[in-house]
């Protein structure tokens, strides 16, 4: 068990809808980033939040947006979905921005039908 | 190399094999090269962090080198068991924090 938390585990909803992900990271951890795994494709970085703050965007569509929250907790907004949003959505968390080794959570499944 | 790469795509090996895979990775701008170990159904758990040429890092049976100049690193496994049976993604970390994985190297180890 990593620390850090990511709900729902499972998540199936429809093309065109809306979802919210959810991550809480390690105790103490001010930074946390996103990625998404899908079919075929290795990790792809999304979004890095630190304290609150955006510090590093990657391939994120504009549909997608994230925020973290005082208590350092952070969502992922997931909006219009199209069925290739389908994938294994993984936060990870580490003590501040730097380049050491992130703790991944145990990730959110979402199937767009 | 633009991108992170990793060789092989999968590998099946005896028990009590050794056996290494390789990760290439863009040299300029480097900061840090990762490797983490994924088992199905769990999430990526971080085995090495190595920032300097020529680092060396060693966990029980798995080590790791690391050479920025030309851009790869290598991750061993010694006297491979079933347990070891994951994929091993490398990462690459640049100057914007942000990570490039590689799509991984899928290791199964036969009893």
């Amino acid at each position: 068990d990593s620390g850090v938390t990511q709900t729902p585990k499972h998540l199936i909803t429809a093309t065109g809808q809306r979802v919210t992900l959810r991550c809480s990271p390690r105790s103490g951890d001010l930074s946390v980033y996103w990625y998404q795994q899908s079919l075929d494709q290795g990790l792809q970085f999304l979004i890095q939040y630190y304290n609150g703050e955006e510090r590093a965007k990657g391939n994120i569509l504009e549909r997608f947006s994230a925020q973290q929250f005082p208590d350092l907790h952070s969502e992922l907004n997931l909006s219009s979905l199209e069925l290739g949003d389908s994938a294994l959505y993984f936060c990870a968390s580490t003590p501040w921005t730097t380049h050491g080794e992130q703790f991944f959570g145990p990730g959110t499944r979402l199937t767009v039908l | 190399i633009l991108n992170v790469e990793q060789s092989p795509q999968s590998l099946h090996v005896q028990e009590g094999d050794s056996t290494n895979f390789t990760c290439s990775f863009p040299s300029s701008n480097f900061y840090a090269l990762h490797w983490y170990r994924w088992e199905t159904a769990k999430s990526p758990e971080a085995l090495f962090v190595m920032t300097l040429n020529g680092d060396e890092k060693k966990k029980g049976r798995i080590s790791a080198t690391l050479n920025t100049k030309e851009g790869y690193s290598y991750l061993y496994i010694k006297g491979s068991q079933p347990e070891d049976s994951a994929t091993y993604l490398c990462a690459r970390g640049g100057s914007n924090y942000k990570l490039t994985f590689g799509k991984g190297t899928l290791l199964t180890v036969n009893p």
